[in-house]
């Protein structure tokens, strides 16, 4: 299994709607990101973790909650988001952590995230 | 600063024609370097990795090359077909502890028919 996969695909929320992102992988990667990318520009990363613990948050907004319940899944807990907060929300693994040199990213497909 | 610069932004080709993007970099010490294909809505997927010492990789239609004394890499997309209508981000790691990725802004291709 060669997959990251990240459920909703689509999500569609208000702005004092509570919802979460999940992102799961089975390859046995040790690091899980979390990147924010908006239409036609390159992903912005987020969070890392990395051996299950939160390793880098690259100064994003309470409203974002990560949560890493074990070495397969990563959450995204989101809260009183905003509308330029719409974006498609990218989980990716790797098998070392970021500051190893195998830094290959898996990617997931996405969440596309409209906040109204 | 790490930046990665890749152009161009976009380019209109016709299927079957071949094609070439760029990209420059500026990560030091350089690890090694990515090419990914990312479909609209859709996550990145990697093409290649080259390190240092290598010059070029091939993966199908898609080759790719680099110049770790210049800074520069290269894809080339031979005999294109319309499902090579992508974004082509190219990624930078550097060596350091912590030196995480640096993204390209991409290059946004279409091929028409």
């Amino acid at each position: 299994d060669t997959e990251v996969t990240q459920t909703p695909k689509h999500l569609v929320m208000g702005m004092t709607n509570k919802k979460s992102l999940k992102c799961e992988q089975h390859m046995g990667h040790r690091a899980m990101y979390w990147y924010k990318q908006k239409a036609k520009k390159p992903p912005e990363l987020m969070f890392v973790y990395s051996y299950e613990k939160l390793s880098i948050n690259e100064s994003v907004p309470s409203r974002f909650s990560p949560e890493c319940p074990n070495s397969s899944l990563l959450n995204l807990h989101l809260h009183a988001l905003q509308p330029e907060d719409s974006a498609l929300y990218l989980c990716a693994s790797s098998q070392d952590p970021p500051d190893g040199m195998r830094k290959k990213l898996f990617f997931g497909s996405g969440t596309q995230l409209s906040v109204l | 600063k790490n930046q990665v610069e890749q152009s161009p932004q976009s380019l209109i080709i016709l299927e079957g024609k071949n094609c070439t993007l760029q990209c420059n970099y500026t990560v030091s010490p350089f690890s090694n370097l990515r090419w990914y294909k990312q479909d609209t809505g859709r996550g990145p997927v990697s093409l290649t990795i080259m390190t240092f010492s290598e010059n070029t990789k091939s993966n199908g239609r898609y080759t790719a090359t680099l110049d770790a004394d210049t800074k520069q890499s290269s894809l080339h997309i031979t005999a294109s077909q319309l499902s090579d209508s992508a974004s082509y981000i190219c990624v930078v790691s550097g060596v350091n502890a912590g030196n995480m990725l640096t993204f390209g802004g991409g290059t946004r291709l279409m091929v028409k028919p």
